[in-house]
């Protein structure tokens, strides 16, 4: 089974710039998650989809961040504009939806340096 | 505001010996707690996970003990081998929606 796909793997931009970053969940998983993971610290959750319905963006930057999951599969992160505390891994992950949606499967990341 | 308080910040064990990672909580609503591995340049990865009902649970080299009345749990891994050295957070999640909130990790060394 495939895991979730993230991409791209690197990303560095000047500040002020925009920069989008794309994720795959695993297939029939309901449930995706977005997190920003700043170097030491634990991730922290931006942003959760139920399909392609947004359950909680309560910790989500909305005057520059923005997420979008369409079809209820695919997931784009979007930064405009980009800001230097906004270097940091931003992780993907995704769960089935109920019950069996204790365990979330994380991404590899993309790591994003902001000059 | 941490709602997880996660310690030591790193750990040095040496082969063989046992690794202690210790976390506590504020939120008494939160029902479930896992422990997720991370090494470098990979997400991070479920490694046990326990209930607050149960004090204990094992799962081969790694054991989870839980302390409701204290708001406390902690990792031990028995055995520590080099190929655990990674970085361990603990986290909690409460309701149906399953939200993690993360401690701030503990990077462990197991030396040869």
């Amino acid at each position: 089974e495939a895991g979730v796909a993230q991409s791209p793997r690197y990303k560095i931009i000047e500040k002020r710039q925009s920069v989008a970053f794309w994720c795959n969940p695993i297939s029939g998983h309901a449930t995706l998650y977005w997190y920003q993971q700043i170097l030491g610290q634990g991730p922290k959750l931006l942003i959760q989809f139920q399909n392609n319905g947004v359950v909680d963006d309560s910790q989500l930057p909305k005057d520059r961040f923005s997420a979008e999951r369409l079809k209820g599969v695919d997931s784009t992160l979007k930064i405009q504009p980009a800001k230097l505390e906004d270097s940091a891994v931003y992780l993907c992950a995704s769960s089935l939806y109920g019950a069996g949606g204790n365990t979330q499967y994380f991404g590899p990341g993309t790591r994003l340096t902001v000059l | 505001q941490q709602q997880v308080k996660q310690s030591p910040q790193s750990l040095i064990v040496q082969k063989g010996g046992i690794s202690i990672i210790n976390c506590a909580y504020e939120n008494t609503a939160f029902d479930y707690f896992p422990w997720y591995q991370q090494f470098p340049g990979k997400g991070p990865a479920l490694l046990i996970a326990i209930r607050p009902d149960v004090s204990e649970k094992k799962e081969g080299r790694f054991t989870i003990s839980f302390n409701k009345s204290a708001k406390q749990f902690s990792l031990h891994i028995m055995d520590s081998q080099p190929g655990d050295s990674a970085t361990y957070f603990c986290a909690a999640t409460v309701g149906s929606a399953r939200q993690l909130t993360f401690g701030s990790g503990t990077q462990l060394t197991v030396l040869p």
